[in-house]
């Protein structure tokens, strides 16, 4: 099956500052590769996620970058603010089939200080 | 559109006790997913329903779970007996095909289970 890791399992940065939190992951089939974001209390919730097929993608202030053949992909966030504090989960996996599923890594704290 | 239904939120039990979820996923979403998150860990898969029938059950602990899903809709987890270890939120999840074109999950807020 999948193994994944994610680094850092905490983070803390200043207001306005820049994350980026890296998923490696072991099974070369994997074509999907999601970023989900836990809010304390709440199921998680996707923000990002991005096909094999393409390198990196961006939406506002959150972006996904993807190096296949090293298999990892990280999460950059830029100009963090406060209510981005919460758990990211990396979740990669092989999507389109019935038998879809997602592998999730173990998440990153993120603490985002006023 | 509606999210991913789920109750109780929060349930304590004692050891050995039962316990039961329900889930009511998004209209239309043809697969659903039942996870366990431990507390300070990521979630993991315990089954997997396509429509009515089971894709996924390798990580359910059959001995004392057990999860099914009439007529395709709905679903229930049920746990009999519980063991401590079992303290931890059950998240379910439904999935649809997003704009990447991927099946994206949709999770609910979870069920609490506290087991003393």
């Amino acid at each position: 099956g999948e193994n994944v890791e994610q680094h850092p399992s905490t983070l803390s940065v200043q207001e306005g500052d820049s994350a980026v939190i890296k998923c490696t992951y072991s099974d070369s089939a994997s074509n999907y590769f999601p970023w989900y974001k836990q809010e304390l209390g709440k199921g998680p919730q996707l923000i990002i996620d991005i096909r094999s097929n393409v390198g990196e993608k961006k939406d506002q202030r959150i972006a996904v970058t993807l190096n296949k053949t090293a298999k990892h992909f990280s999460l950059h966030i830029t100009e963090t603010q406060p209510e981005d504090s919460a758990v990211y989960f990396c979740s990669p996996g092989n999507s389109g089939g019935s038998n879809y599923k997602l592998t999730f890594g173990k998440g990153t704290l993120l603490t985002v200080n006023p | 559109e509606a999210g991913v239904a789920q109750s109780p939120r929060y349930k304590i039990i004692e050891k050995r006790q039962s316990v039961a979820f329900w889930c009511n996923p998004i209209s239309g979403h043809a697969t659903l997913y039942w996870y366990q998150q431990i507390l300070g860990q990521g979630p993991k898969l315990l089954i997997q329903f396509q429509n009515n029938g089971v894709v996924d059950d390798s990580q359910l602990p059959k001995d004392r779970f057990s999860a099914e899903r009439l007529k395709g809709v709905d679903s229930t987890l049920k746990i009999q007996p519980a063991k401590l270890e079992d303290s931890a939120v059950y998240l379910c999840a439904s999935s649809a095909k997003g704009r990447s074109g991927a099946n994206v999950l949709t999770f609910g807020a979870g069920s609490r289970l506290t087991v003393l």
